[in-house]
């Protein structure tokens, strides 16, 4: 079946960098786009970024630019996502997702935990 | 960035009510609007998309309506596997953004 399996649980310090990965099964892979939302805890979901698989593009928001890098393996079926510089408020769960019809999302991960804490 | 507000944030209805959640867009965004359901410790998961496209295997009693800045979801008979928290996603532009987020709660 389709699914995306990311990695598992993370706790960083502040200004550390933590790698979550995502690996893709079931559907052509280097055919899509892997996008990736946070949440914190009580809190809404928020993108990050997104990679078109096939040719490597990346575009990132804002808020994140100069902080978060999102790369793939395309042999591996493996997106990355790199974020740097962490603080306190990167605490949350990190998902990837599968982009559907260039405007939604109809495949998830389980969530990455990454927790920042001295 | 695009603002989506939902409301109510929560609402309480029994099983077999018919629920509305409305999602207000802060620009037009045709029809790019999804919606999904999350439960506890789970990943969103996609109910509707094109603002009123079922995602296959979704239950027919969930339906979305809506263009430019206004839109719906609606359950029209409540059932026990429906409680959890809606959010509503524009996907018109770059960063996409998400509603704060609607419970649904037993009553």
């Amino acid at each position: 079946q389709v699914q995306l399996v990311q990695s598992g649980a993370e706790v960083r310090k502040p200004g550390a960098s933590v790698k979550v990965s995502c690996q893709a099964s079931g559907y052509s892979f280097t055919n899509s786009a892997i996008h990736w939302v946070r949440q914190a805890p009580g809190q809404s979901l928020e993108f990050l970024g997104w990679i078109n698989v096939g040719n490597g593009d990346t575009k990132y928001s804002q808020r994140f630019q100069g902080r978060v890098v999102i790369t793939r393996d395309t042999s591996a079926g493996t997106a990355y996502m790199d974020l740097s510089s962490l603080t306190p408020e990167d605490t949350a769960v990190y998902y990837c997702t599968r982009d559907w019809t260039y405007t939604a999302y109809d495949v998830w991960g389980q969530g990455t935990m990454v927790t920042v804490s001295s | 960035d695009i603002q989506m507000t939902q409301s109510p944030s929560s609402v309480s209805a029994p099983v077999g009510d018919r629920v509305t959640i409305t999602c207000r867009a802060s620009q037009g965004i045709s029809n790019w609007l999804a919606w999904y359901q999350q439960k506890p410790g789970k990943a969103p998961k996609l109910l509707i998309y094109s603002a009123s496209s079922l995602q296959s295997g979704v239950p027919s009693r969930f339906s979305g309506s809506g263009s430019g800045t206004d839109f719906t979801l609606t359950i029209s008979s409540l059932q026990p596997e429906d409680f959890a928290t809606y959010y509503c996603q524009q996907g018109n532009s770059f960063p996409r953004t998400f509603g704060q987020g609607t419970k649904v709660e037993i009553k």
